[in-house]
């Protein structure tokens, strides 16, 4: 059991605007900034975003992030094949002195 | 370019010591946090514990008691150590720096990572 509350899976297709969202509670997202990672099969988690909206370099501008209270997500629009991975997002929690992870969301484009 | 290379990967059985590696090339141990994550096939992520440029460690409270990072400047790499190992422990494990965004582990992000290392317990 996940202390952030991802969605298993979501979907779309090429061009469509898709969301994942990461829900946590007053310990951990409503006081930290969230991370968001995406992981190809086979492959390490690589940093998409950090800070309030900071996007790394290379990632492309169809990415977007967002927070509201306890609440982050990760919105993708105009989908490609490429995007097709999962998506995990993390912050600190202050209770457990730690980083938390959300389960993770497998993004598929059909 | 910072680059994390691991490792100490293979098969254990239970009750035995996992020991992992991380080196690190193209950057210094100073003002970054040094992390140690695991996967469970199939599954998501779950960290363990991290290790300061000062030598202070923070480790999840589910693992503390079997668990200890380190790290040893002279070889510019740090360690990861967990004993009594169970089938609960079968993941790939990666390690991971900071990105160097901030000066805490609250807002500063795991943005480099090792290639990850395939431990399995057997029992």
């Amino acid at each position: 059991q996940s202390v952030l509350t991802q969605p298993p899976s979501a979907s779309g297709t090429p061009g469509q605007r898709v969301t994942i969202s990461c829900s946590g509670g007053n310990s951990n997202i409503a006081r930290n900034y969230v991370f968001w990672y995406q992981q190809r099969p086979g492959t390490a988690p690589k940093l998409l975003f950090f800070g309030t909206d900071q996007r790394l370099s290379g990632v492309p501008d169809r990415f977007s992030v967002s927070k509201s209270g306890a609440s982050g997500s990760l919105a993708i629009s105009a989908l490609r094949s490429e995007d097709e991975a999962d998506y995990y997002c993390v912050t600190w929690d202050d209770s457990l002195s730690g980083p938390v992870f959300g389960g993770g969301t497998k993004l598929t484009v059909l | 370019q910072v680059q994390l290379q691991q490792s100490g990967a293979g098969l254990l059985k239970s009750s035995e010591t996992l020991s992992l590696t991380c080196d690190v090339y193209g950057g210094s141990f100073s003002g970054y946090y040094w992390s140690w994550i695991r996967q469970p096939p199939g599954k998501g992520l779950e960290w363990i514990g991290e290790i300061d440029h000062s030598g202070s460690t923070n480790y999840n409270a589910s693992l503390k008691s079997r668990v200890s990072i380190s790290f040893d400047t002279s070889k510019n790499q740090f360690s990861l150590r967990l004993t009594s190992v169970t089938a609960a422990d079968t993941a790939m494990y990666y390690c991971a720096r900071s990105l160097g965004y901030c000066s805490t582990p609250t807002c500063d992000p795991l943005g480099y990572w090792g290639q990850g290392a395939l431990v399995t317990v057997s029992s």
